[in-house]
């Protein structure tokens, strides 16, 4: 069965500092991976995606994500943060052929002035 | 187009009540799937559907817990003698199923908060 760890808890930076946010993965063969953003009373907002080719994959905000299967990781970065982007963030992995998510426990990110 | 939509969005019950949580999943999504957030965790899978049947519940914590989907469209998450423990919130997600018949995105509902007292 496949799990996720997200080692930080919680991370603060200062505003327009740059972020990088761990992901590691344990799953046997080649996995879906995704990140997702919750800000506070609202749902989870898809940041990115990476099904397989390119592994530095872009999505929205800014974002970008690297897979390294060596390293079975899926890090988070954004080279400028804004004060917006305070909220969880959650990695999530799938199989290839089941549909079950498994998303790990979250990083908090708050953004100082 | 619209999303996903739960309801009702807050749900207070007392222990041993029954409770049902619907979802509305974005039309033309074959696929559905129900998790159950703690304060400070992240998501965790309950059960999933893919048209009317439920393909895998291997997330239902319990036999109390029981979800349909008899049309392939809405679902309700049906919780029976509920307890304390069961307070979450409920997501429930929708999504097409992938051109290889894997996984892909999903699209999360904002939510249904269930508070049992």
């Amino acid at each position: 069965a496949q799990s996720v760890t997200q080692p930080d808890i919680h991370i603060t930076v200062s505003e327009g500092a740059s972020l990088e946010l761990r992901c590691n993965y344990s799953y046997g063969a080649t996995p879906y991976l995704f990140w997702y953003v919750q800000s506070p009373g609202q749902g989870l907002q898809l940041l990115l995606k990476y099904f397989s080719g390119d592994t530095l994959v872009q999505g929205i905000k800014g974002f970008e994500a690297e897979f390294k299967r060596s390293q079975s990781s899926f890090n988070l970065r954004k080279p400028s943060v804004h004060w917006s982007d305070a909220a969880e963030y959650f990695c999530a992995v799938a199989s290839g052929y089941g549909q079950n998510f498994v998303f790990g426990p979250g990083t908090r990110l708050s953004v100082l002035p | 187009g619209a999303g996903v939509s739960q309801t009702p969005s807050n749900k207070v019950t007392e222990k041993g009540k029954y409770v049902e949580l619907r979802c509305d999943p974005i039309s033309g999504h074959t696929a559905l799937y129900w998790y159950r957030q703690s304060l400070g965790q992240g998501p965790e899978f309950l059960i999933y559907f893919q048209g009317t049947g439920a393909a895998d519940d291997s997330g239902l914590p319990n036999d109390r817990f029981f979800a349909v989907r008899p049309e392939g469209s809405v679902s309700t998450l049906k919780i029976q003698r509920t307890e304390r423990g069961d307070s979450a919130v409920y997501l429930c997600a929708s999504s097409l199923r992938g051109a290889s018949g894997g996984a892909n995105e999903q699209f999360f509902g904002p939510g249904t908060r269930l508070t049992v007292l």
